[in-house]
């Protein structure tokens, strides 16, 4: 089976430009988390989907960032414009039930750098 | 609002001997508790997690790691370390009423030989 999948794996981009990050979740998880580590802080959740509702965003910094899940499957976060302190590593887990002790199974997260 | 620190950033030990990640956390109502890792390059794993019941938890690879509620701490423990164990460890929790993970900013061990 394989494993919550995400791309890029790394992305640099200068202040002011877009970034699509995108995230493939273990298929049948209707839990699906992003979560961001800026230069070696804590994890900081972001926000969590059940399928494609967004349960709670309530970690989500600022406008400039946009989660979607359509369809229920995988999720896209867009960072508009990009800001220097937007760089970090973002995490993305998925889990199987609507219970909060499920297991969350995690990406490899993508490294964003923005210059 | 809940908060999750780890004592330690950094922990070298030598191969074979006991070591212990220590966290602690703060919450006005009850949590759950987990230990994650992540190796090099790759995502973060569980280890163990605690969610009610003995409050001593015996994870993979040997882990193992008590909830002490007088103290808020739930401390990772490993009685024999293995070269392998070289990975940043993260203690989070979850409060019983949510679904939001808060971590800790992690541990990093260096296993030597």
């Amino acid at each position: 089976e394989a494993g919550v999948t995400q791309f890029p794996s790394h992305s640099v981009i200068e202040k002011g430009q877009t970034v699509t990050l995108r995230c493939d979740p273990i298929s049948g998880h209707d839990n699906l988390y992003w979560y961001r580590r800026v230069m070696g802080k804590e994890i900081k959740f972001l926000l969590h989907f059940v399928k494609e509702s967004k349960q709670d965003e309530s970690g989500m910094p600022n406008n400039r960032f946009l989660a979607e899940r359509t369809g229920g499957t995988y999720s896209t976060l867009k960072v508009q414009p990009a800001e220097l302190e937007d760089s970090g590593v973002y995490f993305c887990a998925s889990s199987q039930a609507q219970i909060r002790t499920d297991t969350q199974y995690f990406g490899p997260g993508t490294r964003l750098t923005v210059l | 609002a809940q908060s999750v620190t780890q004592l330690d950033s950094q922990v070298p030990v030598f191969e074979e001997a006991p070591v212990e990640l220590r966290c602690n956390y703060s919450s006005s109502v009850s949590v759950y508790l987990f230990w994650y890792v992540q190796y090099p390059n790759q995502g973060l794993q569980l280890l163990l997690k605690y969610l009610s019941g003995s409050t001593l938890v015996k994870g993979i690879n040997g882990f193992e790691a008590e909830f002490n509620k007088s103290q808020t701490s739930f401390h990772l423990r490993k009685p024999s370390v293995h070269i392998s164990d070289t990975a940043e460890y993260f203690c989070a929790v979850i409060n019983t009423g949510g679904f939001k993970t808060i971590f800790g900013a992690g541990t990093r061990l260096f296993v030597k030989a």
